[in-house]
């Protein structure tokens, strides 16, 4: 059975770094033929998806203007999870953050979400 | 780039009664649409891949349609439990892309 477990804190100071992690149970983050991936979504942006892991390397979406050059995924095959890492954040950054995994075009399991306060 | 429009962007639709929700690409993207359910507090749900393949633990109610650049999600009779935001994901062609979602309401 699949599962992704969210782990990071709920609250961030303006300026400092976002820090998530999701662990993977039953799967691979290791895997080709899957992306790791990150979304987040707050009532002024809706649905936004971040970017992935895939395979070794990383995508990033340019239609996300607002976190370009701030963000970056990792996988960590020792522990079998992906981080994201959002830097010099904003009280614009405030969101549920969620992992999801991709395979065949479409993302069949998310983690349980994150919800994260940027606040001082 | 491929652009899904998805309508209307508010449904309100009586329970029992049938919901209609489209998802227009831009350009073909064959038959790799997805439809996912995201209600309030939860994480999104895939609820049709493929176009027309139910996810694993989606009751019947719900199907999808289409292929090329017109899908639909249908939800037969609708019960309280599916107010949500449905959104529509192309996965023929890169970069992939989701509408905009639409709302589905109780009336």
């Amino acid at each position: 059975q699949i599962q992704l477990q969210q782990s990071g804190p709920g609250l961030v100071k303006p300026s400092q770094t976002l820090s998530l992690t999701c662990d993977i149970s039953g799967d691979s983050v290791s895997r080709n033929d899957t992306a790791w991936n990150w979304f987040r979504q707050s009532p002024s942006r809706g649905l936004e998806w971040l970017g992935w892991t895939y395979g070794g390397w990383q995508w990033y979406n340019d239609h996300v203007v607002s976190v370009k050059g701030r963000i970056i995924i990792n996988p960590d095959t020792s522990k079998n999870q992906f981080s994201l890492q959002l830097t010099s954040v904003t009280p614009e950054d405030t969101a549920i953050y969620y992992c999801a995994r991709a395979r065949s075009g479409a993302f069949a399991y998310w983690g349980q979400g994150t919800l994260v306060t940027v606040s001082s | 780039e491929i652009v899904l429009t998805q309508s209307p962007a508010t449904l309100s639709v009586s329970p029992g009664e049938r919901a209609t929700l489209s998802c227009r690409a831009s350009q073909s993207v064959s038959k790799k649409l997805a439809w996912y359910q995201h209600k309030p507090g939860q994480a999104p749900r895939l609820v049709i891949s493929d176009a027309s393949t139910r996810a694993t633990g989606i009751p019947p109610r719900f199907s999808g349609s289409g292929s090329g650049t017109e899908f639909t999600l249908t939800i037969s009779s609708l019960q309280s439990e599916d107010l949500a935001v449905y959104y529509c994901q192309q996965s023929g062609d890169w970069p992939w892309a989701f509408g905009q979602g639409t709302k589905v309401e109780i009336k």
